[in-house]
Order: C-alpha cells, then structure tokens, then sequence
C-alpha cells in the first residue's frame, strides 16, 4: 500500500539559510500534519493542513510557514535556519472527511544546520 | 493544552516475557489514544489504537486498555519478540470526527533481552 512519501531524505544547510520539506500524503487522505523530533525526544505537533486550510497549529516557530496545495500535497518552508532546527521533521496524512483519525508518518526528513 | 506522561522510559524484559507501558493524560475532552512503534531512522508506525467508549482493544500480541475515569491508558506485549525492540510512543488527542495535533508521550525505550 502507498505510504506517505516525504522529501528530501536529508537535508544539510548552513545558519541563516532557508530550507524547503515536501510531503505527499497517502491518496485520497485530505489531511496533513507536521512533526519535529529532536534527538531522543517525542514528536512535536507543528501544524495540520485540511482541505487545503490551515487546521490546527501548535509550537511552529513564525520563521516557518507550510501550505497544503489542490493536489494534497504539503510544503514546510523554513528561513533563517538557526542551529537549534536540526531535528528529523515527520509529516503524517489522515482521511479525515472519512472520520478516521488515524495518523501515518512518513519516514522524515533529517535536517541539519550547520 | 494536553499533557500526557508515560512511563517507564526505558524497559528490558526477556524474550518471552510482557512487557507493559502506562501512559496517563490531563484533558479529559481527549478521546482518541493510539501508540506508535519508533524504530531507529523510521517514522512512527501506528501499531494500536483506542477511543474512549472501548475500554479494552486486542490485536493479537498488542492490547491496550483504557480508565477513562483515571485517565489512564496501557500498551501491553505479550510474547515478546527481538523485533518488538524499539521506543514505543502514546499519544492522546480530541478527535470531533477527525484529529487534530496528537499530544505524545516522552517515549519508553522497550528493549528485549535474548
């Protein structure tokens, strides 16, 4: 079965540098949920997309921003990268329209700020 | 906001043995609790889940229970295997027909012993 496919696999920047996530979430699901994972932590709830809108946000720092575009699929835009943003970035995918509210990862992205 | 502990955050058993990991939450509007398998460079893969009008879910080695009243919830391996070693995650949410940012536990580092 498909699964949610995230990219770049990995991703090396310098400090004040912008980077850019993609997420593609599992067809038909309409909802889109980003994660941040330092090392050795839990996941972070960034932001969720649904039907293109933005849906909930949590701890996302206003140097990111993120969109969900007509084809479902998401971006994650970071600016004035600082060291601390180094960490494994998930996206996950729900059908929620189907009232399902189960969550899929993708395998991440490992971003580090040097 | 939500908060939810989970303990132990690290927990050797022998193969064979079960293993159990308790989690508790603060919000009591959350309704939807699943776990999450994290192994090392992978996304969390949901293993398990429960909504609160089911006290208790089984899928073959994996159940999990649910006190509404106490705010618990429990991950329980029976069985257990060298495979079953990797960070096990709860998380907690309110779903009102589709879910929102899940609320993760810190983790517990399940570690099976041959």
């Amino acid at each position: 079965a498909a699964g949610v496919i995230q990219s770049p696999r990995h991703l090396i920047k310098e400090k004040r540098e912008t980077a850019t996530l993609k997420c593609y979430p599992i067809p038909r699901h309409d909802t889109v949920y980003w994660y941040q994972q330092g090392p050795g932590q839990d996941p972070q709830f960034l932001i969720s997309f649904y039907e293109k809108m933005q849906s909930d946000k949590g701890s996302i720092p206003d140097r990111f921003s993120a969109q969900q575009f007509s084809d479902y699929h998401s971006e994650l835009n970071m600016s004035s990268l600082e060291l601390g943003d180094s960490a494994l970035y998930f996206c996950a995918s729900s059908f929620r329209t189907g009232g399902n509210e189960k969550l899929f990862f993708g395998s991440g992205t490992q971003l580090s700020v040097l | 906001g939500e908060n939810v502990e989970q303990h132990p955050s690290t927990l050797s058993v022998q193969e064979g043995d079960s293993a159990v990991i308790k989690c508790t939450y603060s919000d009591s509007a959350s309704n939807y609790f699943p776990w999450y398998k994290q192994e090392l460079g992978k996304g969390p893969q949901l293993i398990i889940d429960i909504r609160s009008n089911v006290g208790e879910k089984k899928d073959q080695r994996i159940a999990v229970t649910l006190n509404k009243t106490a705010k618990h919830f429990s991950l329980h391996i029976t069985e257990t295997q060298p495979e079953d070693s990797a960070v096990y995650f709860c998380a907690a949410s309110y779903s009102g027909g589709g879910a929102d940012g899940l609320t993760f536990g810190k983790g517990t580092h399940l570690i099976i012993q041959p």
